[in-house]
């Protein structure tokens, strides 16, 4: 069965820091990733996906996600966070014989201005 | 074209009652997925579903939780008899077809509080 993993529940980070974001997955088969992002008070959104070709995924706002197959990990990078950035970020798996999404449990991410 | 609707966005239920949650798909799809996040925990895939079809169940609970999809109106999710753990935000996603290729679009959630 697939999972995924995110490694930090709560992050604060300061205005113009960079942020990395972890994930990892767990499934011996062919997958699409994808981070999505919950605003306070808003419906989840759609950060970015990968389903093939360059493992260097660039989404939303500024932010990018590499996928390492070697390392089962799909992590979400911004170089220059801001404020407008906190929210809540979900790394998510499909594996392609299937149509669930599995996701992780979320990061909290709160930037202080 | 309006997003995915889903109401009511909060519903109090006392336990033992029955929690209905309606969920409208966009415009043109017939792909409806439903997800529970229970707090501090991310969103679980429940159920998939097409127009009069079940496609996969398998992480609905096995008793008191149903699921429809009829031809006409909104898909329902139903739990009966509810209790305290069954308290959580639902969301339900729409697609054009089954897969994911083409992306999934959320609702902003139904918060079913059992008291």
């Amino acid at each position: 069965a697939q999972s995924v993993s995110q490694h930090n529940h709560h992050v604060i980070l300061s205005e113009a820091a960079s942020l990395e974001l972890g994930c990892n997955y767990s499934y011996g088969g062919t997958v699409n990733l994808f981070w999505y992002v919950q605003y306070p008070g808003q419906h989840l959104q759609l950060l970015l996906k990968y389903f093939s070709g360059d493992p260097l995924v660039k989404g939303i706002k500024g932010f990018e996600a590499e996928f390492i197959k070697s390392k089962f990990s799909f992590n979400l990078r911004k170089p220059s966070v801001q404020w407008s950035d906190t929210a809540e970020y979900f790394c998510a798996v499909n594996a392609r014989r299937d149509d669930k999404i599995i996701f992780g449990k979320g990061t909290r991410l709160h930037i202080l201005p | 074209n309006a997003g995915v609707m889903q109401n009511p966005r909060h519903l109090v239920r006392r336990r033992g009652q029955e929690a209905r949650l309606r969920c409208s798909p966009m415009k043109g799809h017939s792909h409806v997925y439903w997800y529970r996040q229970l707090p501090e925990e991310g969103l679980k895939f429940m159920v998939y579903l097409q127009k009069e079809n079940i496609i996969d169940e398998s992480g609905m609970p096995k008793e008191r939780f149903s699921a429809e999809f009829p031809k006409e109106g909104p898909s329902i999710l139903r739990i009966q008899q509810v209790v305290r753990g069954d308290s959580a935000a639902y969301f339900c996603a729409s697609s054009p077809e089954g897969q994911v290729l083409r992306k999934q679009y959320f609702g902003p959630g139904t918060r079913l509080t059992v008291t």
